[in-house]
């Protein structure tokens, strides 16, 4: 079965420091998609970063960077600098032609 | 701004009761989708549409149904609600090409069954 997997239910930043969310997916395609969503409390879910497999280069959007790591089948997401609006739950999803499998979700707390 | 927008935002309903849960977007998208969002699970498709009239069932449709009948507007049915049907039910939509674009979210409905 095709899965996402995120292992840190919840992750904890100081203000202004990196953190580092996990990804995991399995699958046995070659050409997908994969992306990072965001999910502020009590706002709408949001697109982050996306990355083409066939793409060897790392996405990078302003302090969001990935690592991507397609023969280990890892997709993590960076964020530099952090800043409390970007506290909320964050969404790892793979591209599977026709729907997005999602993660479960990792909870990122910033500490002022 | 693509604008993607739900009936309702909270939403209190007794079990057995029929609900409609609507969901409008003003970019034009072809695709048209409905989740379900538990803590703990993530996103679960329920139904997709990809074209007007058109519906393909996702992960967890039993208990569930959709409309399309115009371009911007996709309704999920619950038939008869039931109390495992209380969650978060989020709508989005994206244009077309293999899907594999930005889904658009909406606010969410978040449903309680009594």
């Amino acid at each position: 079965a095709q899965t996402v997997t995120q292992s840190q239910p919840e992750m904890s930043v100081q203000e202004a420091e990196t953190v580092t969310l996990s990804c995991t997916y399995d699958t046995s395609e070659s050409d997908y998609y994969l992306f990072w969503y965001k999910q502020p409390p009590s706002r709408q879910m949001i697109l982050v970063i996306r990355q083409e497999a066939y793409k060897q280069q790392n996405a990078t959007e302003n302090r969001f960077s990935v690592n991507f790591q397609k023969a280990a089948k890892s997709f993590s997401l960076k964020i530099s600098d952090s800043q409390l609006g970007d506290a909320a739950m964050y969404f790892c999803a793979w591209d599977s032609n026709y729907q997005l499998i999602w993660g479960a979700g990792t909870k990122l707390i910033i500490k002022p | 701004d693509v604008k993607v927008t739900q009936s309702s935002r909270y939403l209190v309903k007794r079990t057995g009761e029929k609900v409609f849960l609507e969901c409008v977007q003003d970019m034009d998208h072809e695709n048209m989708f409905w989740y379900r969002q538990d803590p703990g699970l993530g996103l679960r498709l329920i139904y997709f549409s990809y074209d007007v009239k058109m519906k393909e069932k996702g992960d967890i449709p039993e208990g569930y149904s959709v409309s399309r009948e115009k371009k911007e507007r996709f309704s999920l049915i619950l038939e008869s609600a039931s109390t495992n049907q209380t969650s978060m039910y989020l709508c989005a939509s994206s244009p077309t090409t293999g899907l594999r674009n930005e889904q658009y979210f909406g606010p969410g409905t978040r449903l309680t069954v009594t």
